[in-house]
């Protein structure tokens, strides 16, 4: 099956820097990626819809200039979380479709001191 | 707007018991609709799909889902529970249009298994 993985699985950095998120598609190419955030014991709420070589679509609530999603190739979507602060941690998860279903990435921690 | 709702935040069976997991949705056309696993710090498995056909659909790991549209319900059953299966279950419903739809996830079940 098709295999989406994420990088860094877990990632802590300080209050005011930023952390880059990278979302890949193994064995497949995607056109569209989609970011997710889940707060612990909480559900995925969908962030942003990352296009490959067009502007990300955000989600409504979501801060484009804080999360900034760069869809560079066919295979690779990157979500940076700028200025991180304590209240930004959490879990996020990429996915991207292939034949009618989503793929989900493993997820990355964040967690912001 | 399409949402979501499962009813039950936490249920505890014991293994080898049967398990029906509720799930509601909302949308206004023909909905997608999805059953995810996760286990702890996993990323999402997706157990079964609806788009369209048979409202009985079949899944993995010996999960089946009945959508019913009358009652806006897409349940997910097992008829025995492993121990194995203890984990958040997350029903969702993405958005009709090609394959680059969006999912709306409901809030979870967290699946307990007693020995």
């Amino acid at each position: 099956g098709a295999v989406v993985s994420q990088h860094p699985s877990w990632v802590i950095c300080k209050s005011g820097t930023s952390v880059k998120i990278e979302c890949r598609s193994l064995d497949f190419q995607a056109t569209t990626m989609f970011w997710y955030r889940q707060f612990p014991k909480q559900s995925l709420m969908l962030m942003a819809t990352s296009n490959e070589g067009s502007k990300a679509t955000y989600e409504q609530g979501v801060e484009k200039d804080k999360f900034l999603i760069n869809h560079a190739s066919l295979t690779l979507s990157t979500l940076t979380v700028t200025s991180a602060h304590p209240e930004d941690s959490s879990f996020y998860i990429c996915s991207a479709p292939r034949s009618g279903e989503q793929y989900f990435g493993p997820g990355t921690r964040l967690t912001v001191t | 707007a399409q949402s979501v709702t499962q009813p039950d935040i936490h249920i505890t069976v014991s293994e080898g018991a049967s398990l029906e997991l509720r799930c509601n949705y909302s949308y206004g056309a023909t909905p997608y609709l999805f059953w995810y696993v996760q286990s702890p710090g996993q990323g999402l498995q997706l157990l079964l799909k609806y788009f369209s056909g048979d409202t009985l659909v079949q899944g993995i790991k010996g999960f089946e889902a009945e959508f019913k549209r009358s009652q806006s319900s897409f349940n997910l059953r097992k008829p025995s529970v492993h121990w194995s299966d203890a984990a958040e279950y997350f029903c969702a419903v993405g958005s009709s249009g090609g394959s680059n739809y969006k999912l709306t996830f409901g809030k979870g079940t967290l699946l307990t298994v007693n020995p």
